[in-house]
């Protein structure tokens, strides 16, 4: 079976600062993966994804994780946020053979401060 | 291009009513379709998933049931509401096996 763990639960960062949100995996079988961004009261939007290829992915609003196999890890970073960029970021995992679920991290508040 | 809607937007109803959630996809065929519960602080939880017209698959058992009676509609529904089915509830899809899901906008059921 597949987790998704985000060891942390909240980042408090300063504007203009650089951040990286934590995301590890366990799986016995190749993954894809994903990072979710939920703004207050809507639904969650894609960040960005990794199917294969290039381990270091870029996403939308200046985001980009990196995938480490040997480390089952993919971090999300940003080289300065903006007061924007709070909301509740998710990691999550699916397999690539037949399976049809995403497994979710139980997410990461990130709080930018002024 | 593909949107995903869901209604109500915000609901309150009380102990022991019934509830039905509607979720439906434009712009697509034959999506497979999710629905999940955040609680307060909380992650998601996958309650159902469906791969075609009929096909219901339940992950966590509980008073909650889904239906999908077209290619592009699912329903959540409840007979009796408990204080517990309060949250924040997603409908998500996805056109192809194992990639990214798209998320409808929820709606936030408050059972009182």
């Amino acid at each position: 079976a597949q987790s998704v763990t985000q060891l942390d639960s909240q980042v408090p960062v300063f504007e203009e600062a650089p951040v990286e949100l934590r995301c590890n995996y366990s799986s016995s079988v190749s993954v894809y993966l994903f990072w979710y961004v939920q703004y207050p009261n809507q639904g969650l939007q894609l960040l960005l994804k990794y199917l294969s290829g290039s381990t270091l992915v870029k996403g939308i609003n200046g985001f980009e994780a990196e995938f480490n196999k040997s480390q089952t890890s993919f971090h999300l970073r940003k080289p300065s946020v903006h007061i924007s960029d709070t909301a509740e970021y998710f990691c999550a995992v699916s397999r690539m053979d037949s399976s049809y679920k995403l497994i979710f991290g139980s997410g990461t508040r990130l709080l930018v401060r002024p | 291009s593909q949107t995903i809607h869901q209604w109500p937007a915000t609901l309150v109803q009380p102990v022991g009513s019934p509830l039905s959630l509607e979720c439906t996809v434009e712009g697509t065929s034959n999506p497979n379709l999710y629905w999940y519960r955040q609680a307060a602080g909380r992650g998601l939880q996958l309650l159902f998933y469906s791969v075609g017209i009929g096909q219901i698959s339940s992950e966590v058992p509980q008073n909650l049931s889904a239906s999908r009676p077209q290619d592009r509609q699912f329903i959540l529904s409840s007979k009796k509401l408990l204080l517990s089915d309060s949250g924040f509830y997603l409908c998500a899809w996805t056109r192809d096996r194992g990639n990214e899901q798209y998320f409808g906008p929820g709606t936030r059921l408050t059972v009182t």
